[in-house]
C-alpha cells in the first residue's frame, strides 16, 4: 500500500524566514511524486510534478527535491501570500490514484 | 483557474438521503477522478472515470457511485448518506488515464445532519 508521511504538520515563520517541508513516501514504482497548494475550502492547486531522484523544479519562491524515500519543498523568503496547506501525493503503479499525505499547515507571519 | 467546476459548492443533507455532485473537466481532458476530503485530512481516492467507464475504485462502499458522460462530465452520487460523508469532494481531471498530472475543481462541501 502507497503511503505518504508529511512534516511537520504545521509551521509558522516570519515573512522572509526560509525554510523546508519534507514528505516521506513509500510507493510500489514511482510514476510521480506532486506537490499542491490548498487555500481553506478550495480544492489543490498543481504546482510540481517530479518524477525520478535527483530532479529539482522550481517556481517563483518554492523549489521542490526528490530522493529515493522523501522530497522537500524549499520556501526562499516568503510572504504572507505563502500562506497555505502544502500537500504531497504519490502516483505508483496503480496508476489511477493519488495517495495524499495530511499536508503542512504553512502560516507566514508579516 | 483549472478550467474544472463542480457543483453546487455547498450542500447540506439530512443522514439518510441521497445526493448527487456534478463535475465538468478541463477541456480536452478525458479522465475524471474523484476524492473525499475530510477535514484536516489528505484527499482519499473514490474511483477514476475513463471514457465512460470506471478505471478503478479506491476503499469506499457501494453507495458511492458514478457516471461520465459523453462529453466526459461526470457525477458522483451517494445513497444513504451518513455524518461521516460530510467533507469536502473534490474532482480532478486529466488528459488521459495513466497521466500524471491531475487538475482539482474547487470542490463540492457536503454537510449530512
Amino acid at each position: 500500500e502507497d503511503q505518504v508521511t508529511q512534516s511537520p504538520e504545521a509551521l509558522r515563520l516570519q515573512e522572509g524566514e526560509s525554510s523546508s517541508l519534507n514528505c516521506s513516501y513509500t510507493v510500489s514504482g514511482l510514476r510521480g511524486l506532486f506537490w499542491y497548494r490548498q487555500d481553506p475550502g478550495k480544492g489543490p492547486e498543481f504546482l510540481f510534478t517530479l518524477y525520478s531522484a535527483g530532479e529539482e523544479k522550481e517556481k517563483e519562491r518554492l523549489k521542490a527535491t526528490l530522493t529515493k524515500k522523501e522530497s522537500f519543498l524549499h520556501i526562499t523568503a516568503p510572504k504572507p501570500e505563502d500562506s497555505a496547506t502544502y500537500l504531497c501525493a504519490v502516483q505508483g503503479i496503480r496508476y489511477e490514484k493519488l495517495t495524499f499525505g495530511t499536508g503542512t499547515r504553512l502560516t507566514i507571519i508579516p | 483557474e483549472t478550467g474544472v467546476t463542480q457543483s453546487p459548492t455547498h450542500l447540506i443533507k439530512t443522514r439518510g438521503q441521497q445526493v448527487t455532485l456534478r463535475c465538468s473537466s478541463q477541456s480536452g481532458h478525458n479522465t475524471v477522478s474523484w476524492y473525499q476530503q475530510a477535514l484536516g485530512q489528505g484527499p482519499q481516492f473514490i474511483f477514476q472515470y475513463y471514457r465512460e467507464e470506471e478505471n478503478g475504485r479506491g476503499n469506499f462502499p457501494p453507495r458511492f457511485s458514478g457516471l461520465q458522460f459523453p462529453n466526459y462530465s461526470s457525477e458522483l452520487n451517494v445513497n444513504a448518506l451518513e455524518l461521516d460523508d460530510s467533507a469536502l469532494y473534490l474532482c480532478a481531471s486529466s488528459l488521459d488515464r495513466g497521466w500524471t498530472e491531475a487538475f482539482f475543481g474547487q470542490g463540492t462541501r457536503l454537510t449530512v445532519v
